[in-house]
């Protein structure tokens, strides 16, 4: 089955900073990588997501990065806001499966 | 917009009872997974539904079953419950398997 690993597990940066989360999967087949977004007690939120097919995809201060050849996918966030403060998850699809990155705390400090 | 709606938000159970949890997918989509999140851990794939048939299954006990309805709402059993199965259960759904997947609010199940 697919493996997903994701670093760092904590990550504190200053506000108006950029934030970078990796993550590698194992599964070629895997075609669709969500990150998702999670605050404490509260439902993952869907904030950017990428097919096999795409190389990069850009959404306001959010990108992400897909390198199939290596299996890995970066989530960047730049101009960091202490609203951006949660738990980040990576997500990978292999056939009818997600599984999920251990998960990363983005602390941004004011 | 509408999103996943699921009941009940909070549960407390006794060990060995069991649980009945739904879901209510978003208008529209025929998808429904069910995942398991524990304290400080990422979500575990249960199970999934496509067209009221289970598409795959994931880390799910054998005391779980699932099912998705005719008006493809899904409820999640689960029965002889142990002190381990205290988590958040969420529902998600999309439309048809390749859809972008939205999760429900879940439901925080307590076993004491």
């Amino acid at each position: 089955g697919e493996n997903v690993e994701q670093h760092p597990s904590t990550l504190s940066v200053q506000e108006g900073d950029s934030a970078v989360i990796k993550c590698t999967y194992s599964d070629s087949a895997s075609n669709y990588f969500p990150w998702y977004k999670q605050e404490l007690g509260k439902r993952p939120q869907l904030i950017i997501d990428i097919r096999s097919n795409v190389g990069e995809k850009k959404d306001q201060r959010i990108a992400v990065t897909l390198n199939k050849t290596a299996k890995h996918f970066s989530l960047h966030i730049t101009e960091t806001q202490p609203e951006d403060s949660a738990v980040y998850f990576c997500a990978a699809r292999s056939f009818n499966k997600f599984y999920f990155g251990s998960g990363t705390k983005l602390n941004v400090k004011p | 917009a509408a999103g996943v709606i699921q009941s009940p938000r909070h549960l407390i159970k006794e060990k060995r009872e069991t649980a009945t949890l739904k879901c209510y997918p978003i208008p529209r989509h025929d998808t429904v997974y069910w995942y398991q999140q524990g304290p400080g851990q990422d979500p575990q794939f249960l199970i999934s539904f496509y067209e009221k048939m289970q598409s795959d299954k994931g880390s799910i006990p054998d005391r779980f079953s699932a099912q998705q309805f005719s008006d493809y709402h899904s409820e999640l059993n689960m029965s002889s419950l142990e002190l381990g199965d205290s988590a958040l259960y969420f529902c998600a759904s999309s439309l048809e398997v390749k859809g972008t997947q939205y999760f429900g609010p879940g439901t925080r199940l307590l076993v004491l």
